[in-house]
């Protein structure tokens, strides 16, 4: 699987947006870009995922860049329950495919 | 609500036994994940059911074993415990072996007394 690269920490102002970056610069043809959160000690909670276009869904938007190395998980008004670490995983397109999870982003929202 | 149950939620045993956590998929999904997650470890996969058939295997030790149950539910087995086996442990759910979503239960937190 491709490796990814992001921030430790970042904070963010609450009701402002939340742009989280990750680098996968080794990313191969069939790999997803997936986002996922962990708010405290609480399970993994999927937020998005994609492939090469930019995605939207109630939770966030997720923008990839063209030659698809970096990502941007755009949270749009932050508000402190969006605490949490963010984990970006590139993930390979065949069965057995577990989730590789790194060190993710610990976003702080701040009031 | 992922719709993925764990029980129970929290477990404290002594070294040297032996449990079992038990994981139910969401409905309809076929594949159950189990990771594991310490505090110097981050989270990690440990192996993955595919209705009813092991399908992929992590960094599982031997002590620790699981199966997936004609009803889709997952049972992990840990034993001969170590004071290091203190853990969240999490299962997963998706829909098939592919690139479906995985969904994660809420845990089971492992205190190894």
């Amino acid at each position: 699987d491709a490796k990814t690269t992001q921030p430790p920490s970042m904070d963010c102002a609450e009701g402002r947006a939340a742009n989280l970056p990750c680098n996968h610069s080794t990313i191969s043809g069939n790999e997803y870009v997936y986002w996922y959160r962990q708010i405290h000690s609480q399970g993994p909670q999927y937020i998005i995922h994609g492939l090469k276009n930019n995605e939207t869904n109630e939770m966030a938007s997720l923008i990839i860049t063209e030659d698809r190395k970096s990502s941007t998980l755009i949270l749009p008004h932050a508000t402190l329950r969006d605490t949490a670490v963010y984990y970006c995983i590139v993930r390979v397109n065949n069965a057995g495919n577990m989730l590789t999870f790194g060190g993710g982003t610990r976003l702080m929202v701040k009031p | 609500d992922s719709g993925v149950t764990q029980t129970p939620k929290h477990l404290i045993t002594a070294t040297g036994q032996r449990v079992t956590l038990r994981c139910s998929p969401r409905s309809g999904d076929l594949s159950v994940y189990w990771y594991q997650q310490s505090l110097d470890q981050g989270l990690q996969f440990l192996i993955q059911y595919y209705n009813g058939e092991e399908r992929a295997k992590g960094n599982i030790l031997e002590r620790f074993s699981a199966q997936q149950f004609p009803d889709l539910h997952s049972e992990l087995n840990l034993s001969s415990l170590e004071l290091g086996d203190s853990a969240l442990y999490f299962c997963a759910s998706s829909a098939s072996g592919a690139t479906d979503t995985q969904y994660f239960g809420p845990g089971t937190r492992l205190t190894v007394l």
